[in-house]
């Protein structure tokens, strides 16, 4: 089986602040992770994945993220964070190895910029 | 290139009447998915297609819920009779086989 964990349903930080998202993933095979962004009223955005290869994934709008292997965590990063940035956020994993394509999706975090 | 395709966006129906969703997935995408959102939780899977067929349907309540893909293109998810437990987004989203899922704008379900 595998599952995901946001262990902090809300990150409140001040605009220009580096930002920081957390997620761990437990997983039988090797991981495939993901993160998305969700407006309100809105679908999911994709915003950057881990594959293979660098552990510093970039993604869209000036995130990254970085895989751990030991620690089983794949956290999601800013440095300067704008108020527009401001959304849930939600990590996903699925198992190279199985043979569905499926994602299971962590319960989200709400992430807070203040100006 | 254009993305998911959902309608309708808001519905509003009473517990036990019947409701049904609309989804096109991007062009070439073979794998389709529908995602129940509930308020403060992550997205769940219900179903998955590939082309036409089902890979996994395990988290499908399906004395009340259904879903077909037609063509191995458009998809409809159909709930009939409606709880209020049901309250939820329900997004579609695709993928070409194992790459990326792109999900749509998602359908809003309010049953009163």
């Amino acid at each position: 089986a595998q599952s995901v964990a946001q262990p902090e349903d809300q990150v409140n930080v001040a605009e220009g602040n580096p930002l920081t998202v957390k997620c761990t993933y437990s997983v039988s095979g090797n991981p495939y992770l993901f993160w998305y962004v969700q407006y309100p009223n809105r679908g999911l955005q994709f915003l950057l994945k881990y594959i293979t290869g660098d552990n510093l994934v970039k993604g869209s709008y000036g995130f990254e993220a970085e895989f751990n292997k030991s620690q089983t965590s794949f956290h999601l990063k800013k440095p300067s964070a704008l108020v527009s940035d401001s959304a849930l956020y939600f990590c996903a994993v699925r198992d190279s190895g199985a043979g569905s394509y499926q994602l299971t999706f962590g319960k989200g975090t709400k992430l807070s910029v203040i100006p | 290139e254009a993305g998911v395709a959902q309608s309708p966006r808001y519905k509003i129906i009473e517990k036990r009447q019947s409701v049904a969703f609309w989804c096109n997935p991007i062009s070439g995408h073979a794998t389709l998915y529908w995602y129940q959102q509930i308020l403060g939780q992550g997205p769940k899977l219900l179903i998955q297609f590939q082309n036409n067929g089902v890979v996994d349907d395990s988290q499908l309540p399906k004395d009340r819920f259904s879903a077909e893909r037609l063509k191995g293109v458009d998809s409809t998810l159909k709930i009939q009779p409606a709880k209020l437990e049901d309250s939820a987004v329900y997004l579609c989203a695709s993928s070409f086989l194992g790459d990326t899922i792109y999900f749509g704008e998602g359908s809003w379900l309010t049953v009163v």
